[in-house]
């Protein structure tokens, strides 16, 4: 099975801030990666896939970028809306989650 | 607009059965693989169980495996998830996501979520 690890596990920033989430995953899964927002309550929310690409609708600050085995979500200029729980998933071989990374105000 | 509806949760006794429904609407239900996920309080998402477009072929996590079993009716638009052998550990939030295409793809669409709570 493949593992995914986030990092960190929660991240203390303010507005306007530049954000940085790692994900590793325990085998190459080339490109096969995906990140998703989550607020309390709320269903989770598709931002990037196949790495990279942006969802539509979604802001342009979110970016993703890697493969193989390291992936980093990237958000340029951090928004109030932006406070929220981050995912990344695998599905290169089955769907397998990171345990999240919680953004949370400075 | 896609919209997908879960119906079906409650609490059950653990040893008990439950059977979960995904109301599909907004796409043609029979092109997409559909996914379960499930969440405990206060935890990450857990891939639980995955079909593809025709119901030819399923998917489970190993923690699931020989008590879960995924099933659609395309000609209802509804997917299913049928939970025997419960137990407190299957207490969650349990989402109907749809693939954002037919095979390998990220979840692009998911419901509300219907909430299981197994307990005596």
């Amino acid at each position: 099975d493949i593992q995914m690890t986030q990092s960190p596990s929660t991240l203390s920033a303010s507005v306007g801030d530049r954000v940085t989430i790692t994900c590793r995953a325990s085998q190459s899964i080339s490109d096969w990666l995906a990140w998703y927002q989550q607020k309390p309550g709320k269903a989770p929310k598709l931002l990037i896939y196949k790495a990279s690409s942006l969802e539509s609708g979604v802001p342009s600050r979110f970016s993703g970028s890697g493969s193989g085995t390291e992936f980093t979500l990237t958000i340029s200029s951090l928004q109030p809306d932006d406070f929220a729980t981050y995912y990344c998933q695998q599905y290169n071989s089955y769907w397998t989650f990171g345990q999240g990374t919680k953004v949370e105000i400075k | 607009e896609v919209q997908l509806v879960e119906s079906g949760g409650g609490l059950v006794q653990p040893g008990g059965s439950l059977r979960l429904s995904c109301a599909a609407s907004g796409f043609t239900f029979s092109n997409y693989w559909m996914h379960w996920v499930r969440q405990a309080p206060g935890k990450g998402l857990v891939w639980v169980s995955r079909i593809n477009s025709d119901g030819s072929s399923t998917s489970n996590a190993d923690s699931v495996k020989g008590r879960f079993t995924i099933s659609r009716d395309n000609a209802k638009n509804t997917l299913y998830l049928q939970m025997n052998s419960l137990r407190a550990e299957d207490t969650a939030v349990y989402y109907c996501t749809r693939a954002s295409g037919s095979g390998w793809y990220a979840l692009g669409y998911w419901g509300q979520g219907t909430l299981v709570t197994v307990s005596s």
